[in-house]
């Protein structure tokens, strides 16, 4: 059973650049989270995919955006990075109705300079 | 908005002390999740607390849930520098498949 991968592991951009991340699930599970983490803060949701479609938003603006293919792989766009998109991207899958419990990758820290 | 909160946040004591952290959250949920974060890494699930009065022990680690008193506590018995690490508390909503974190509490056992 594969977990939950992500990547780059690390990435820098500069203000206004855009950015995509990647996440593969862990195998058996449809549905993909993807979450914030600010320095000293818990995990902020950004949103979920399930069956290729968004099934949830958090209090994100429009900029943040992803996609979710067939195989259950997901990508988080951010368009015009701001300094404070600054943080740790987390991805994290699941089985929707199996109690929903989140697996999650090692992140990818995002700097904007 | 479902809030969570977590106390203390920050937590220093001795190995073979033993000591609670707590979980409050304001709205009705029927499960609550508690994750391990060790410092750069991802996180790991430690406890799934389903049902009111549920109860979970792994080691030196016992979570429980109350969920009338919207209150979730994870015990910590006879503390180990291992265990040192940041926990956190997710909740999810009766409606909506998002989970709230709490804070988080930055555990340090002290040998």
């Amino acid at each position: 059973e594969t977990g939950v991968t992500q990547s780059p592991t690390h990435l820098i951009k500069t203000r206004g650049q855009q950015v995509t991340l990647r996440c593969s699930s862990q195998s058996g599970h449809n549905t993909v989270s993807w979450y914030q983490q600010a320095l000293g803060q818990g995990p902020q949701f950004i949103f979920q995919y399930y069956r290729e479609e968004e099934n949830g938003r958090g209090n994100f603006p429009p900029r943040f955006s992803g996609l979710q293919f067939p195989n259950y792989s997901s990508e988080l766009n951010v368009n015009a990075l701001e300094l404070d998109d600054s943080a740790l991207y987390l991805c994290a899958s699941s089985q929707l109705g199996q109690n929903e419990k989140l697996f999650f990758g090692s992140g990818t820290q995002l700097s904007v300079l | 908005e479902l809030k969570v909160e977590q106390n203390p946040l920050f937590l220093s004591m001795q190995e073979g002390k033993n000591y609670t952290i707590y979980c409050n959250y304001s709205t009705t949920s029927d499960r609550l999740y508690w994750y391990r974060q060790d410092p750069g890494k991802s996180l790991e699930s430690l406890f799934v607390l389903l049902s009111n009065g549920a109860v979970k022990q792994e080691g030196r680690l016992m979570a429980s849930l109350d969920t009338k008193a919207r209150l979730s506590t994870l015990h910590i018995t006879a503390a180990v520098h291992d265990l040192s690490a940041t926990y956190f508390c997710a909740v999810p909503p009766m409606a909506g498949n998002q989970f709230y974190f709490g804070t988080g509490t930055s555990l340090t056992v002290i040998p």
